[in-house]
């Protein structure tokens, strides 16, 4: 079974900084790779998704890299706002349908 | 609606009472999933749907667990029978191909079940 690991689990920082969440899982045989926020009380917001074919994807102030050899996924976020605390889950899809999670970053921007 | 909703939001239920949770997902999106959500942990996933086909079901913890998509759009996730252990988040999400596609997951709002 893969196994998501998700460190640090979590993660205080002043607004404006930036910051780097890391993910990592234990069979590098994957398809993709997506990045998710999550409200309090709220459902999953797709943040970026990686194909396995592919290093890294940008999205505004997100940046998210892969390296399926060793197992690893980073999301970055540039000049941190407040507006950005949530938990940020990473996901893993292998072959058919099955889809492991991490058990999150809780991230806090401190105005 | 643009995007996938759930039914109920919240839900309490007495220990042995059945439920019935209701996902809608995006239009015309061909794969359907139900995850299991623990206080404090990640989603796990539970069953998965290829429009009214549940092609895995593998993640279903015990057979008190039931779900269908009977018309290839919605789907009800029931519980027979509950036990505290399956106070839990349940959240839906579809995605556009078929899971051996390379789409992106789009996520409900969840439905959040107490057993008491």
């Amino acid at each position: 079974k893969q196994e998501v690991t998700q460190i640090p689990a979590a993660l205080s920082v002043p607004e404006g900084e930036n910051l780097v969440l890391n993910c990592s899982f234990t069979d590098s045989a994957i398809y993709n790779l997506q990045w998710f926020r999550q409200d309090p009380g709220k459902g999953l917001t797709s943040l970026l998704l990686i194909q396995s074919s592919q290093r890294e994807q940008t999205s505004g102030r997100l940046n998210a890299s892969l390296d399926k050899s060793s197992g690893r996924s980073t999301l970055y976020i540039a000049a941190s706002q407040p507006g950005d605390s949530a938990t940020y889950l990473c996901a893993v899809r292998r072959n058919g349908n099955q889809f492991y999670f991490g058990t999150g970053t809780s991230l806090t921007v401190i105005p | 609606g643009a995007g996938v909703s759930q039914s109920p939001r919240y839900k309490v239920a007495k220990r042995g009472q059945d439920v019935a949770l209701r996902c809608d997902p995006i239009s015309g999106h061909v794969s359907l999933f139900w995850y299991q959500q623990a206080l404090g942990q990640g989603p796990e996933f539970l069953t998965y749907f290829q429009n009214e086909a549940q092609l895995d079901k593998s993640g279903l913890p015990s057979d008190r667990f039931f779900a269908e998509r009977p018309e290839g759009s919605v789907s009800t996730l029931k519980i027979q029978r509950t036990q505290q252990e399956d106070s839990a988040v349940y959240l839906c999400a579809s995605s556009l191909g078929r899971a051996s596609g390379l789409g992106a997951q789009y996520f409900g709002p969840g439905t959040r079940l107490l057993v008491l």
